[in-house]
């Protein structure tokens, strides 16, 4: 069974300063790996998707990585706003077509 | 935003009575899921199809029963709702999992007396 952990939790940052979220999981066997941002009361809204054979993916200031060997991704995301505060969700999908979820990282950016 | 909705968006219901959650698409995605969120334990898969009367079991399927008669409706039922089903509950679609990205409805909030 997939297990999919996200580190930290929680991440406070003032504006400005870069943000750095980690993801792990434990079988490499995938076939794409997400990542999905939430708004309180609300639904996931996509961000980011790497293909198992992509390396990382980039779109406007959010990078993300993708290490299959090591079970690992890391989300970037360059000069942080107050509008970015939300939780950042991993996803990873395993060849039966389905989406193993983290618990997520909650940012908040002091503004 | 793709279209996706869910109904009812809240529901307060009594131990032991049945519920069913409604998920419409306008999509025409062949591949729909319903998850549930709790604190701590982030996006549960609880059951998906993947065709018209196609459905299979996620990870929390227990007291859960879905159908799909047609294309655009996915349905959750609860046959006896517990405590333990109050939730959040949402309905997420795909055209093709391996390469496309799942698109999530707005969730129904679901509380269980």
């Amino acid at each position: 069974k997939q297990e999919v952990t996200q580190i930290p939790a929680a991440l406070s940052v003032p504006e400005g300063e870069n943000l750095v979220l980690n993801c792990s999981f434990t079988d490499s066997a995938i076939y794409n790996l997400q990542w999905f941002r939430q708004d309180p009361g609300k639904g996931l809204t996509s961000l980011l998707l790497i293909q198992s054979s992509q390396r990382e993916q980039t779109s406007g200031r959010l990078n993300a990585s993708l290490d299959k060997s090591s079970g690992r991704s890391t989300l970037y995301i360059a000069a942080s706003q107050p509008g970015d505060s939300a939780t950042y969700l991993c996803a990873v999908g395993s060849d039966d077509y389905k989406l193993s979820f983290g618990a997520g990282t909650t940012v908040t950016v002091r503004a | 935003d793709a279209g996706i909705t869910q109904s009812p968006r809240h529901k307060v219901t009594e131990t032991g009575t049945p519920v069913t959650l409604r998920c419409h698409q306008t999509e025409n995605h062949r591949y729909m899921y319903w998850y549930r969120q709790d604190p701590g334990h982030g996006l549960r898969l609880i059951h998906y199809s993947y065709g018209v009367k196609d459905t299979d079991k996620g990870e929390v399927s227990d007291g859960y029963s879905v159908s799909r008669s047609k294309t655009e409706d996915f349905l959750l039922t609860l046959e006896s709702a517990t405590s333990s089903q109050t939730s959040v509950y949402f309905c997420a679609i795909s055209d093709s999992p391996s390469t496309d990205t799942q698109y999530f409805g707005p969730g129904t909030r679901l509380t269980v007396l």
